[in-house]
């Protein structure tokens, strides 16, 4: 089974600033990642995948990058709706889940 | 619109049996994987089980492996989780996800107490 790794736990930032969110894969998932918002009360809405593709009607302040193990969700300018749980996610092998990053204001 | 819609979750006693169900629209659902995606109360997402879009391949986590059994109904656009022996820890939240475009219904709750 392939372990995704969240980093940090929780972030807390200021509207307007920018947080950057790490995933790490236990083995290679290539590019096969996905990137999720969830807000409470709402399923996860799919912000990237294929590891760096914006889904359609995902904001350009939203970017990813990465490759096999690690990977890297940047979000520029914070806005408030921005606050929230983020999760990555690897479809290489079925689908695994980290334990997500809780973006907070600071 | 592609939509999915779960169903069947309620509360039951452990050792218990529930099938949930799953409606797709708005796409062609034999041309792909779905999955079930689980969230107990708090907590993260873990993944539950997934079929290949034919049926033809199935895969679980560990946590339910030998008492969850996936299945689909092409016809009826319809996918399944059968949960038997159903333990306190099962309780939680479970979505329906499309593969590819990881669409993702409102889910159905469970809960084992």
């Amino acid at each position: 089974e392939i372990v995704m790794t969240q980093s940090p736990a929780t972030l807390s930032v200021s509207p307007g600033e920018s947080a950057t969110l790490s995933c790490r894969a236990s083995q290679s998932v290539r590019g096969n990642l996905a990137w999720y918002q969830q807000k409470p009360g709402q399923p996860p809405r799919l912000l990237i995948y294929g590891a760096h593709t914006r889904a359609t009607g995902i904001p350009a302040r939203f970017s990813a990058s990465g490759f096999g193990t690690d990977f890297t969700l940047t979000i520029s300018s914070l806005q408030s709706e921005d606050f929230a749980v983020y999760y990555c996610q690897q479809f290489n092998t079925w689908l695994t889940f980290g334990g997500g990053t809780k973006v907070e204001i600071k | 619109e592609e939509q999915l819609v779960e169903s069947g979750g309620d509360w039951v006693q452990p050792g218990r049996s529930l099938r949930l169900s799953c409606a797709a629209s708005g796409f062609s659902f034999d041309d792909y994987d779905m999955h079930w995606v689980r969230q107990a109360p708090g907590k993260g997402l873990e993944w539950v089980s997934s079929i290949t879009w034919n049926g033809g391949n199935r895969g679980y986590a560990d946590s339910v492996k030998g008492r969850f059994t996936v299945s689909r109904d092409n016809a009826k656009k319809s996918l399944y989780l059968e949960m038997s022996s159903l333990r306190a820890e099962d309780t939680a939240l479970y979505f329906c996800v499309k593969d590819t475009t990881f669409r993702w219904g409102q889910g159905t709750m469970v809960t084992v107490s």
